[in-house]
């Protein structure tokens, strides 16, 4: 079936950065798009971006986009999310995802998540 | 912005059927998914494409879509079922959007 766990969340300052790693077990990795998603406690759901396997397609969201850069390491069965610039609006739980679906994507494999606490 | 609305919150007593629904323009175009989530723990898929099962899915949990709404229903609810449910459309190359989720209470 699968097992995600992330790593790399903490406390850090606003205008800072942070690295997020993802950790996949369980499945192959290397055949499968993965994506990143955070949750503000107590809110709702939010994409950040994917990558595709190969790491040739990579799109974010708009909040995010020029701040957060996404990539995979399909040797180490990881996936990463480096994250610039940050506010305490980034403040939330991140969580990676395996991604399925070709014109559809959902987010079938999901990790414990991860806290940030952005925080001067 | 594209927008989907959920209901904030839903009870049903156990072993009835609950119904979740999903609104938004043009939702007929796309196909919805829906995730559980129950306090404490990460999401988890229990419906793709509209009314497709992740395996591991109860067969009492299903999906349907009419105009411009989704719905998830869970028949024979049980005090399991109860958690936050959201429904997601992949809307454009780079524009993954979620409803707001709506929180399924058992009584």
């Amino acid at each position: 079936q699968g097992h995600l766990v992330e790593s790399g969340g903490g406390l850090v300052k606003p205008g800072g950065s942070l690295r997020l790693s993802c950790a996949a077990s369980g499945f192959v990795f290397s055949d499968h798009y993965m994506s990143w998603l955070r949750q503000v406690p107590g809110k709702g759901l939010e994409w950040l971006s994917y990558i595709s396997t190969s790491a040739t397609t990579r799109q974010a969201a708009d909040s995010v986009k020029g701040r957060f850069i996404i990539s995979r390491d399909n040797s180490e069965n990881s996936l990463y999310l480096e994250m610039n610039s940050l506010s305490v609006e980034d403040t939330a739980v991140y969580y990676c995802a395996r991604t399925i679906g070709t014109d559809s994507l959902a987010f079938d494999l999901w990790g414990p998540g991860t806290k940030v606490t952005v925080s001067s | 912005s594209y927008v989907l609305t959920q209901p904030p919150s839903v009870s049903v007593a156990p072993g009835k059927t609950a119904s979740i629904t999903c609104g938004g323009p043009n939702i007929g175009r796309n196909s919805v998914h829906w995730y559980r989530q129950r306090p404490g723990q990460a999401p988890v898929l229990v419906m793709f494409d509209d009314s497709d099962r992740p395996s591991g899915i109860p067969e009492r949990i299903s999906g349907s879509k009419s105009g411009n709404t989704a719905t998830l229903t869970i028949s024979r609810v049980e005090a399991g079922d109860e958690a936050d449910y959201y429904c997601q459309v992949w809307h454009g190359l780079s524009d993954q959007v979620f409803g707001g989720g709506t929180k399924l209470t058992v009584l």
